[in-house]
């Protein structure tokens, strides 16, 4: 199957570390990717991982991948309010060439 | 570069009329994706191109759809006739050769259809 799933919505306040999960089924996934919509834009690429990689630190972001549960994280330190945005988890599968998105999650800053 | 280009920005048109969505990828991208996007259904992957050519169009909901890439820099998207249900965001994104590393978005059509 090809099938991303993320929870819908997060809120977490100012300062606080933000953790958005997303899990997803092919295993032929190569790539795993973090893109941000803000509101009226396209998405923009944040990070990714290799599936041979278990983290990635990139800043304020680490990526967590569990291969064996296929279950990836995102996670932000020191929330701020402009973090507020869709985030979308995508996996690539190198099996068909597509790049396949999660449901989006929607995290709220808190003041 | 000036990133993906898609236009129009806003597309507001009558049920039953033809829409024409354009896209221009990044030069020297060899992927070219269109996407469309609703509150009830996500992101979902309508089709692909590679080097110009159809390589997955199973996205693509019905015979109403069409889309075509004449040259590497340049595509567009077809709905005829187009439906209140055809409502979303439509993005187009191009990547390089594969293995993929990034999908560099456009800023997306948002077409109604009234």
């Amino acid at each position: 199957g090809e099938d991303v799933e993320q929870s819908l919505f997060l809120s977490v306040r100012e300062g606080d570390s933000s953790v958005i999960n997303c899990t997803y089924t092919d295993s032929s996934s190569t790539y795993l990717y973090w893109y941000k919509q803000e509101p009226g834009a396209g998405l923009q690429l944040l990070t990714y991982i290799f599936s041979n990689m278990d983290m990635k630190q990139d800043q304020r972001l680490t990526v967590l991948l569990n291969k064996k549960d296929k279950h990836l994280s995102l996670r932000i330190a020191d929330t701020q309010t402009g973090d507020s945005a869709i985030y979308f988890c995508a996996e690539f599968l190198s099996r068909t060439n597509k790049l396949i998105f999660g449901t989006g999650t929607l995290l709220a800053v808190q003041p | 570069d000036a990133g993906v280009i898609q236009s129009p920005r806003h597309e507001v048109t009558e049920m039953g009329q033809e829409v024409t969505l354009r896209c221009k990828p990044i030069s020297g991208h060899d992927y070219l994706f269109w996407y469309r996007q609703t509150m009830m259904r996500g992101l979902e992957l309508l089709i692909y191109f590679n080097n110009n050519v159809p390589i997955d169009d199973s996205g693509m909901p019905e015979d109403r759809f069409s889309a075509k890439m004449p040259n590497a820099s340049f595509s567009t998207l077809k709905i005829q006739p187009s439906e209140p249900r055809d409502s979303a965001v439509y993005f187009c994104a191009s990547s390089p050769r594969v293995p993929n590393t990034e999908a560099f978005f456009g800023q997306g059509t948002r077409l109604t259809v009234v």
